[in-house]
């Protein structure tokens, strides 16, 4: 139990170009998800926290218009960069968890290339 | 930003040895959670140790949690070359038990 999946999986884009990285809880349903930031050989920086239902909630130093998130329903969050920079390129990764636990949940991660 | 630091950044042992991995954090948590993330893939949860636990078990894994000294410790025992990985310990803070933040992570290397 406790499967998270993001779609795609990898993604190359062209500067300019927005993109949408999907992260779903398949076999629960999950009250908040997270969303990391990965660069090479570094640890996961936070981003943001996502409530189905309700806006979400930045870190300190990440731009809200830039990584729009959007948690419609229980099992799905969205991640979209807007006008992609070659220095947003990195590796997306979701958590999902449930409620009143402290368990995340993670999902196998999306790498970008932004050329 | 990150809440922890990991200790040492990379390890490298050979097969059935011990292999240690310290975390330091710097506020008040409710829970510590270890992760193993392989090359380039998603994280697995290894283990989650609550602030009033000292020490917790799983299978060839033992967590402890020294609140005092803000520290906590993996022990993955009789090592296996499929154990390589980046380790990562996760904390929350004490009013909030629902964002984790990450430790830099140690790059443990089992050798067959």
């Amino acid at each position: 139990g406790a499967v998270v999946s993001q779609h795609p999986s990898w993604v190359i884009c062209k500067s300019g170009t927005s993109v949408k990285i999907e992260c779903r809880s398949l076999d629960f349903q999950a009250t908040t998800m997270f969303w990391y930031r990965q660069f090479p050989k570094q640890s996961l920086m936070l981003m943001a926290t996502s409530n189905e239902g309700s806006k979400a909630t930045y870190e300190q130093g990440v731009e809200k218009d830039k990584f729009l998130i959007n948690h419609a329903s229980l099992t799905l969050s969205t991640l979209t960069v807007t006008s992609a920079h070659p220095e947003d390129s990195s590796f997306y990764i979701c958590s999902a968890k449930l409620a009143r636990r402290p368990e995340q949940y993670f999902g196998p991660g999306t790498r970008l290339t932004v050329t | 930003s990150q809440q922890g630091e990991e200790d040492p950044q990379a390890l490298s042992i050979q097969e059935g040895e011990n292999a240690t991995m310290n975390c330091s954090y710097k506020t008040s948590i409710n829970n510590l959670q270890w992760y193993r993330q392989n090359s380039g893939r998603g994280l697995v949860h290894l283990i989650l140790i609550r602030s009033n636990e000292r020490e917790k078990h799983s299978g060839r894994l033992r967590v402890t949690l020294d609140t005092s000294k803000k520290s906590s410790s993996l022990l993955i025992t009789a090592s296996r070359a499929a154990d390589t990985a980046s380790y990562f310990c996760a904390t929350d803070r004490e009013y909030n038990f629902n964002k984790f933040y990450f430790g830099s992570g140690t790059k443990l290397n089992v050798k067959p």
